[in-house]
């Protein structure tokens, strides 16, 4: 599969704030696809992302795909405790890669 | 509608043996994927099907096979345990190529000691 660089590794939030991951990547996608996961759960499909420069919006969630297709953004406006979880970004081009994942968990 | 559903929830296995881990899909889905999640790592492809009688290799495929006899189900199966198995898997299915219906089943917890 390709390689894709996810960052940051993990963050922390804190209620209202805006957060923001990155996904890069070597090769070009067709898709570039956002998925949220909690602890002992599957991933669940948050954005997916089909044209060069698309810029999608899910609630409190926006994510845009690149204009080169070789990388992608996630921001979380406003951000609420529910918002914790493992993010990972996914690229398609016939079938799927991962990012390692940004983990987000709540400053105390 | 269930969605993806995945048996067991957890097992541990001794080196040698082997398992078949169950995935089923209530969706009428063509296209049923096997992934395998490392700690810290994302998932990675290990077999894939887009349909009934048609599978293919992933990333990942050495030490798993598949089999995929009808629409609903798509089982994985691990003939010679090793520790390297040792992972959380997830089956996926979606209606076709664009990825907006794609669901995940809840994961299969599996230790190979």
């Amino acid at each position: 599969g390709q390689q894709l660089n996810q960052s940051p590794q993990s963050m922390f939030i804190q209620e209202g704030e805006d957060v923001s991951m990155n996904c890069t990547s070597s090769s070009i996608f067709n898709t570039w696809l956002w998925y949220k996961q909690d602890p002992g759960e599957g991933p669940v499909l948050l954005i997916a992302l089909y044209k060069a420069g698309e810029l999608t919006s899910n609630g409190r969630l926006t994510a845009q795909f690149g204009i080169t297709r070789k990388d992608s953004f996630l921001n979380i406006s406003a951000s609420i405790p529910s918002d914790v979880g493992i993010y990972f970004c996914a690229g398609e081009d016939y079938k799927l890669s991962f990012g390692a994942g940004t983990t987000v968990t709540v400053r105390a | 509608n269930a969605g993806v559903t995945q048996t067991p929830k957890f097992r541990i296995l001794k080196i040698g043996q082997s398992m078949t881990l169950q995935c089923t899909q209530d969706m009428n889905h063509n296209y049923m994927y096997w992934y395998r999640q490392d700690p810290g790592m994302g998932l990675k492809l290990i077999y894939y099907s887009v349909g009934a009688g048609i599978t293919d290799k992933g990333e990942v495929p050495n030490g798993y096979n598949v089999s995929r006899s009808t629409t609903e189900d798509f089982p994985l199966r691990l003939e010679l345990a090793a520790p390297s198995q040792t992972s959380v898997y997830f089956c996926a299915s979606v209606a076709g190529p664009a990825y907006n219906e794609q669901f995940f089943g809840p994961g299969t917890r599996l230790t190979v000691l």
